[in-house]
Formats: C-alpha cells, sequence, structure tokens
C-alpha cells in the first residue's frame, strides 16, 4: 500500500549518541520534508528535498543533516544528540505532479527523548 | 513575515454546538490555505483546502482577505470532531512546497 512511513515511532537515548530517524514513501513523491514540533507548538520546517541528491535546510536551524540518496528515502541523523534535541519528528511527502495547493502526506513520526 | 496565527489553544463544546476555530495569516501576496487535522493515535492529515472550497465532515473554512483570516466553521458539532486542528500556509511564490503552520488549537466536544 503506498504511504509514508517512519521509524522508529518512540526513542529514547542517551545524551552523545548518534541517531538516524528513518522514513520511506512508496508513492513516487519527489518532494520530501522534516518537521520539528515541541508538544503544544506548531510545527516547524527544517529540512527538504526536491529530489535525488537535493536536500536544503528548513525556516528552523537544526544541528540535524539528511540526505537522499534515493527517492523513497529520507533519513535524518543527529550525530550527538542532545537533551535540547527532545521533539517529535515529523516527515511528509508532496505529488511531484502538483502544484503549491497539492496536500502534505504525513508519517506517524518519531518521538524522540535524549536523557 | 508569513505566519500563521491560531489565538485559541483550547476549543470546548458541547455536542451540536457550532463550531469556529480561528485562523489568522501574515502573508504579503496570495496565499494557498489549509486545515490539517490530528485525531487521537492518528497521523496528521488534511482536513480542507482554500482552493477547493469543498466541506468536509462538515467543515467549511472561507478566506477572508480583508481580515487575513480562514476561520474553520462547522454548524452542529460532533464527539467525532475532537481532535488537534492546525491551519497551514502555503506561499504562492516558494516552489519549496512546504507549509507553514499555526500552534494548533485542541477542539474537544463533549456529550
Amino acid at each position: 500500500e503506498a504511504d509514508i512511513y517512519q521509524t522508529p515511532r518512540y526513542l529514547v537515548i542517551g545524551t552523545g549518541k548518534k541517531i538516524t530517524l528513518e522514513c520511506s514513501q512508496t508513492m513516487g513523491h519527489d518532494k520530501m520534508y522534516w518537521y520539528q514540533q515541541d508538544p503544544g507548538m506548531e510545527l516547524h520546517l527544517i529540512h527538504y528535498s526536491y529530489g535525488v541528491n537535493s536536500t536544503e535546510k528548513g525556516d528552523l536551524s537544526s544541528e540535524s543533516t539528511v540526505s537522499r540518496i534515493r527517492t523513497e528515502h529520507f533519513p535524518l541523523t543527529l550525530e550527538s544528540a542532545r537533551p535540547s534535541h527532545t521533539s517529535q519528528y515529523l516527515c511528509a511527502s508532496r505529488n511531484p505532479r502538483s502544484s503549491y495547493n497539492s496536500p502534505l502526506h504525513f508519517g506517524n513520526g518519531t518521538r524522540l527523548t535524549v536523557t | 513575515a508569513q505566519r500563521v496565527t491560531q489565538p485559541e489553544k483550547l476549543l470546548s463544546v458541547f455536542k451540536g454546538a457550532p463550531v469556529e476555530l480561528k485562523c489568522n495569516y501574515s502573508y504579503s501576496g496570495s496565499p494557498e490555505l489549509f486545515w490539517y487535522v490530528q485525531y487521537s493515535r492518528q497521523r496528521l492529515q488534511l482536513l480542507l483546502r482554500h482552493i477547493s472550497r469543498e466541506s468536509i465532515k462538515g467543515f467549511t473554512a472561507d478566506l477572508n482577505k480583508g481580515e487575513t483570516s480562514f476561520h474553520l466553521k462547522k454548524p452542529f458539532a460532533q464527539e467525532e470532531d475532537s481532535a488537534m486542528y492546525y491551519c497551514a500556509l502555503s506561499p504562492r511564490t516558494s516552489n519549496t512546497g512546504k507549509l507553514i503552520f499555526g500552534q494548533g488549537t485542541t477542539l474537544q466536544v463533549k456529550p
């Protein structure tokens, strides 16, 4: 079934560890996005990609990095996790044939806690 | 600056009462606006978009350019409408396809 998948759903990790949040979509979408959301707050765009080998920083500065080696895969990496990285991370994608008014398709999110 | 404001964190109504979730935006051009909804334990999903002028699950939203608002309305709230609602703006001048979100409003419909 065409969908967008994020793993893990929940992650509790100690300070200083390297982590990768996985995001994959099977809808053939070129545009993909990572949003960060603190509890009770709005979603902030931290990274986006137009397609393979294309990655850009979003509106909110983030110490995380992303890669786009394959169309369907858009992982987010934190080299050294800190408590300030505790947040929810949402991955999304968009239909390449649509314009600005096409909807985003979201994954279930990863709730990250850094102790 | 491009911004979306949802002034209410929580809106609590009784079943059958009218609902209005407020959304105001700041954008110099002509924006594209959306409402997204997140039900308990489900992912964020599109509810409706301005350009479609549609009614979804009884909800409607009208773009008021004079007041720069895009309020979400429903004449008779149902318990299953309880969820988190986000207003979002897509700048037409941007080819990133990104969305700018408001802070969200939790709608609680009491029996």
